[in-house]
């Protein structure tokens, strides 16, 4: 069984709609939750993190977490063709952060 | 500009021979990382190091080899016993090793070896 689990897609949207980026994780011990966006070639970028259940917001951006289902997702609201790449989950637990595959979301004008 | 630089951003060696990747941060940043990413897959850790002249094995160290001789500097050497060595190396630095802190990324070095 995989530590962090997304679905790899390739998830299609529609600009101005919403995206929806789930992720599953097995060690009940981990403690935060990182968000990264990675475009073809380059290396992540941070878009969020999340430690206590519930939702948090940071723009366009609302991370969620379910501690007691082992699930955490990602929302991006408004979608613009600059949010096309893909995005890693990384649940931290103790001082090590373990990586999902990645969902690759593509934007169509 | 304060960051994460990795050189070089391409490299090529013959198979059998060591290679050392340079990661340096000007962040003040303790906690330093290495990750390798291969296509369709998610980053795996290679070693991390929590602070100067101490560093541990991560997920996936059998082949190489780190120093960490200065807060700044975490060099990562590939060694002719790594079996696949063809991959994307990612470093890492954060504040430090705690539940909050937030693992920024260098710029990655792209190894082939023909």
């Amino acid at each position: 069984q995989k530590e962090v689990e997304q679905n790899s897609g390739p998830l299609s949207v529609p600009e101005g709609a919403i995206a929806s980026l789930n992720c599953t994780y097995s060690d009940r011990g981990s403690q935060s939750f990182f968000w990264y966006r990675q475009y073809s070639g380059k290396s992540p970028e941070l878009i969020m993190f999340i430690y206590s259940n519930g939702d948090k917001e940071d723009g366009r951006f609302t991370a969620q977490l379910n501690k007691a289902s082992q699930y955490v997702s990602l929302l991006i609201r408004d979608s613009q063709p600059s949010d096309s790449a893909t995005y890693l989950c990384a649940p931290l637990s103790g001082e090590k952060l373990t990586f999902g595959t990645g969902t690759r979301l593509t934007i169509i004008p | 500009d304060g960051g994460i630089t990795q050189s070089p951003k391409y490299l090529f060696r013959k198979e059998g021979q060591n290679v050392t990747l340079s990661c340096e941060q000007n962040l003040n940043h303790d906690a330093m990382y290495w990750y390798r990413q291969d296509p369709g897959q998610g980053l795996r850790l290679i070693y991390y190091s929590q602070i100067v002249n101490d560093f541990q094995k991560g997920d996936i160290a059998e082949g190489y080899s780190v120093s960490r001789e200065k807060k700044e500097s975490f060099p990562l050497t590939v060694t002719s016993a790594q079996k696949n060595p063809t991959a994307f190396y990612l470093c890492a630095s954060s504040i430090g090793p705690s539940s909050s802190d937030t693992q920024y990324f260098g710029p990655g070095t792209r190894l082939t070896v023909l």
